[in-house]
């Protein structure tokens, strides 16, 4: 049951790389989310994906893009990395019927930005 | 704007003593309201969910949650609570058919 996968799971960027962080489900659910989650702040949203080839903003979506071009995919780019990207990022799905309440979460990926 | 607070960053209790989380909310009409936890190092995993009907739910782990429309909070509850129940605590509000809105978090230390 490997429900959701996030890759890499670490990651030190210097300012100004890119990259970008994969997020794969097997359970077929259509929505799919990238949150981030710093200290004191809970977790916020930055994009979600409401079927393939969809993306909308969520609160803290600068710098940051999103693509899904396959409904089991979801990554998350950095164009020009800065410190205050330097976060623990989420990934999440669920199925649409449910709502956006019962999300499955990733186990992460803690990216530092230096 | 729609939102929940959780007044507490920590919550320290001894093994099998109660133990409570607090969270109120800020919604317009009638909210959707969850708990999530978060063990070290791994992702969120979802606890429980009112949506409408009994105002206490229960959920996984022995947890249960109280919903309060006139006091608008939605605390969750352990009658007795377990070491391995230290970890931290998400209540969320659903904002609209696709999204959550979550609070800042409650971190749970049982002590033996």
């Amino acid at each position: 049951n490997a429900g959701v996968t996030q890759t890499p799971k670490f990651r030190v960027l210097k300012t100004g790389q890119s990259m970008t962080l994969l997020c794969a489900q097997d359970m077929n659910h259509e929505y799919m989310y990238w949150y981030r989650q710093d200290p004191g702040m809970g977790l916020r949203l930055i994009h979600y994906s409401v079927g393939e080839g969809t993306t909308a903003k969520g609160e803290v979506p600068d710098g940051y893009n999103v693509s899904r071009l396959k409904k089991q995919n979801f990554l998350l780019g950095l164009e020009s990395a800065a410190p205050s990207q330097t976060s623990v990022y989420f990934c999440a799905s669920n199925r649409a019927a449910k709502g956006p309440g019962e999300l499955f979460f990733g186990e992460g990926s803690r990216l530092t930005v230096l | 704007a729609q939102s929940v607070a959780q007044p507490e960053d920590q919550v320290n209790v001894a093994e099998g003593n109660p133990l409570t989380v607090k969270c109120t909310y800020s919604v317009s009409g009638n909210p959707y309201l969850f708990w999530y936890v978060q063990y070290p190092n791994r992702g969120l995993q979802f606890l429980l969910k009112y949506i409408t009907g009994d105002n206490l739910v229960k959920g996984s782990y022995g947890f249960e949650a109280e919903f309060n429309k006139s006091q608008t909070s939605f605390h969750l509850k352990k009658p007795s609570a377990l070491v391995s129940d230290s970890a931290l605590y998400f209540c969320a509000v659903r904002l609209n058919d696709y999204k959550l809105s979550f609070g800042a978090g409650t971190t749970v230390t049982v002590r033996a």
